[in-house]
């Protein structure tokens, strides 16, 4: 059975900072792993995903994941925070489509 | 543009009425999905679709139905059986059922 934890509900930090969200999972197999974004009132947005190859993956708005196998995770990262980065991110876990699970979601806060 | 788009994004439906939210999309994407997401929580899966004339329960699908009679339109009623259906609705589609899900901008549905 697939799974997908985002360990923390809540991550603060000050504009200009890097930024890292936490992302575990527990697959049975080679893992699809997905970031999304939710901004208030609005639907979720793709950031990125991994499938295959290069564990440092890019994505819009200037996000990143690395994926580390050995731990089971795929933490999102930004080397520098923007207010406008302050929104709801959704780690989740393929294979795609129907069977696509997603984690409880953590939001983060970018003070100015 | 291509995308997913739903309709209406606010909707008030009285006890016992049964109501219809849409949503259409011009990806040529086979499948199609409907989620419901309550204030601070995740997402959960009500039906998807992975074809024309085809459609299958989430995880939540009682007292929910849906249409699947033509590609690009996927539409959700909620009934007058589900007793609680205040929440925050997302449509989303895939180019098939194992690949990348998009969503629409989602649509509030609130009892009154």
């Amino acid at each position: 059975a697939q799974s997908v934890a985002q360990p923390e509900d809540q991550v603060n930090v000050a504009e200009g900072n890097p930024l890292t969200v936490k992302c575990t999972y527990s697959v049975s197999g080679n893992p699809y792993l997905f970031w999304y974004v939710q901004y208030p009132n609005r639907g979720l947005q793709f950031l990125l995903k991994y499938i295959t190859g290069d564990n440092l993956v890019k994505g819009s708005y200037g996000f990143e994941a690395e994926f580390n196998k050995s731990q089971t995770s795929f933490h999102l990262k930004k080397p520098s925070a923007l207010v406008s980065d302050s929104a709801l991110y959704f780690c989740a876990v393929g294979p795609g489509g129907f069977k696509t699970i997603f984690g409880a979601g953590t939001r983060l806060f970018v003070k100015a | 543009d291509g995308g997913i788009t739903q309709s209406p994004k606010y909707l008030f439906r009285k006890e016992g009425q049964n109501v219809t939210l849409s949503c259409e999309q011009n990806l040529n994407h086979d499948a199609m999905y409907w989620y419901r997401q309550d204030p601070g929580q995740g997402l959960r899966l009500i039906y998807y679709s992975q074809i024309v004339n085809d459609f299958q329960k989430g995880d939540i699908a009682e007292g929910y139905s849906v249409s699947r009679e033509k590609k690009e339109s996927f539409p959700l009623t909620v009934t007058s059986a589900q007793k609680n259906p205040t929440a925050f609705y997302l449509c989303a589609s895939s180019i098939d059922s194992g690949n990348t899900i998009y969503f629409g901008e989602g649509s509030w549905l609130t009892v009154v």
